[in-house]
């Protein structure tokens, strides 16, 4: 089975810019879960998708926004880009995203805010 | 929310070292699994492991929920061991809560 896919890998924007990332789960899974890691701040979650419908987020301002299609792929929108937007954006996919699920990490976006 | 705390934050080893990394957490916890960051930022899952002890090779992880943590052992380590080590943890259905990690470099 292919892994979790994310694209692009690198990504360079300016402030006041939107951007979008997309993430592809592994095949079967239904459950997409979007991180924010930072130097600063760790890992932190961002939201989580389940058969197209947002199921978890996090503590995150309202330009973080995301959607998850009928075939489960996701994308995530941050709009009004900021220069602590940088950070290293990490998708999950789960097979249902229940307690007992393992989690599989994509090899993550590298955005660059300037 | 849950607070997760792992030590040491830093480890520095000789290949065929033995190490234990240590995770704490606050709450009780449903899930809780073991990652692996690469130097490239790919996060590997070691273990899913909220309760008992598992084993993978040279890896080995025990979860004692009764007392809150869970310990991650690398024995006979190897240069492709370096890395960051994250615990994360969750209650029911909920998001992963990640630590602060422990970032392992082992030297040849």
């Amino acid at each position: 089975k292919a892994g979790v896919t994310q694209t692009p890998r690198y990504l360079i924007k300016t402030r006041g810019q939107q951007v979008t990332l997309s993430c592809s789960p592994i095949s079967g899974h239904r459950s997409v879960s979007w991180y924010q890691q930072t130097p600063g701040q760790g890992l932190q979650f961002l939201f989580e998708y389940f058969s197209e419908t947002q199921r978890n987020k996090g503590n995150f301002p309202g330009r973080f926004s995301g959607r998850q299609f009928s075939n489960s792929r996701s994308e995530m929108n941050v709009s009004t880009l900021e220069l602590g937007d940088s950070a290293l954006y990490l998708c999950a996919s789960a097979i249902a995203g229940t307690r007992t699920d393992t989690q599989y990490f994509g090899p993550g976006t590298r955005l660059t805010v300037l | 929310g849950i607070q997760v705390e792992q030590s040491p934050p830093d480890l520095i080893l000789q290949e065929g070292a033995n190490s234990t990394l240590r995770c704490n957490f606050s709450d009780s916890v449903n899930n809780l699994q073991w990652f692996h960051q690469n130097p490239w930022g790919q996060l590997i899952n070691l273990f899913y492991i909220p309760s008992g002890t598992k084993q993978n090779g040279r890896l080995s992880a025990t979860t004692v929920a009764t007392e809150r943590y869970s310990l991650l052992y690398i024995s006979s380590s190897q240069t492709t061991d370096s890395g960051v080590y994250f615990c994360a943890v969750a209650r029911r259905a909920d998001k992963l809560i990640f630590g602060t990690g422990t970032r392992l470099q082992v030297f040849p």
